[in-house]
């Protein structure tokens, strides 16, 4: 079946540093794929997403590239801000038309003035 | 309304109550999604709506669970005799036909005495 794994947390960054969020999947065919962030005290977002090999999805300064090859899609972001504290969830959707989502147990990133 | 909404946003029961979680999709959304989040985990789906049917219903854990959905309207889901396993965020995502990402509610909060 399919499975996301992703980097555990909790992720204790300095503002302005730089951040990874390592992801990687498994999955049968050709997936979408997803990072949803749930800020403090609210409801999941979408961040960004990607839906063939070699995209780039980004959003608020964040970005990450669907690989094929390496199965993974690293989140990064080159100067984190407090504002940028939340979990950050990884995720793929397969099969068009039941695009259930298959999630990583998600990775708490706290920001640090 | 402008987001998916859900109601309860929290409820309390007694083990072996029968409980009810309604979702509100955007308006014009055909696909439904149920998913759960226990403490500490990542999300699990449950069950998949498109229209009133449930093409997917893999994800709902035991026969205690039901859900039914109203056209392309309300959705409710349903825990029977509920146990202590069960307490976790019940959220509810809907999106458009064919389309990859999904809108999140804010959860019903379940907790299960």
């Amino acid at each position: 079946g399919n499975s996301v794994t992703q980097m555990e947390g909790p992720v204790t960054l300095s503002e302005e540093a730089f951040l990874t969020i390592n992801c990687t999947y498994t999955a049968t065919g050709y997936p979408s794929l997803f990072w949803y962030v749930q800020y403090p005290g609210e409801g999941l977002q979408l961040l960004l997403k990607a839906t063939k090999a070699d995209d780039k999805g980004s959003n608020k300064g964040f970005e990450a590239t669907y690989r094929k090859e390496t199965t993974s899609f690293h989140l990064e972001k080159g100067s984190v801000q407090v504002s940028d504290s939340a979990v950050y969830f990884c995720a793929l959707s397969e099969n068009f038309g039941n695009e259930k989502l298959t999630f990583g147990t998600g990775t708490r990133l706290t920001i640090i003035p | 309304g402008a987001g998916v909404s859900q109601s309860p946003s929290n409820k309390v029961t007694e083990k072996g109550k029968d409980v009810e979680l309604r979702c509100d999709p955007i308006s014009g959304h055909t696909a439904l999604y149920w998913y759960r989040q226990r403490l500490g985990q990542g999300l699990e789906f449950l069950i998949y709506f498109q229209g009133n049917s449930a093409p997917d219903k893999s994800g709902l854990p035991s026969d205690r669970f039901s859900a039914e959905r109203t056209g392309e309207s309300v959705s409710t889901l349903t825990i029977q005799r509920t146990q202590q396993e069960d307490s976790a965020v019940y959220l509810c995502a809907s999106s458009p036909r064919n389309r990859g990402a999904q809108f999140f509610g804010p959860g019903t909060r379940l907790t299960v005495l």
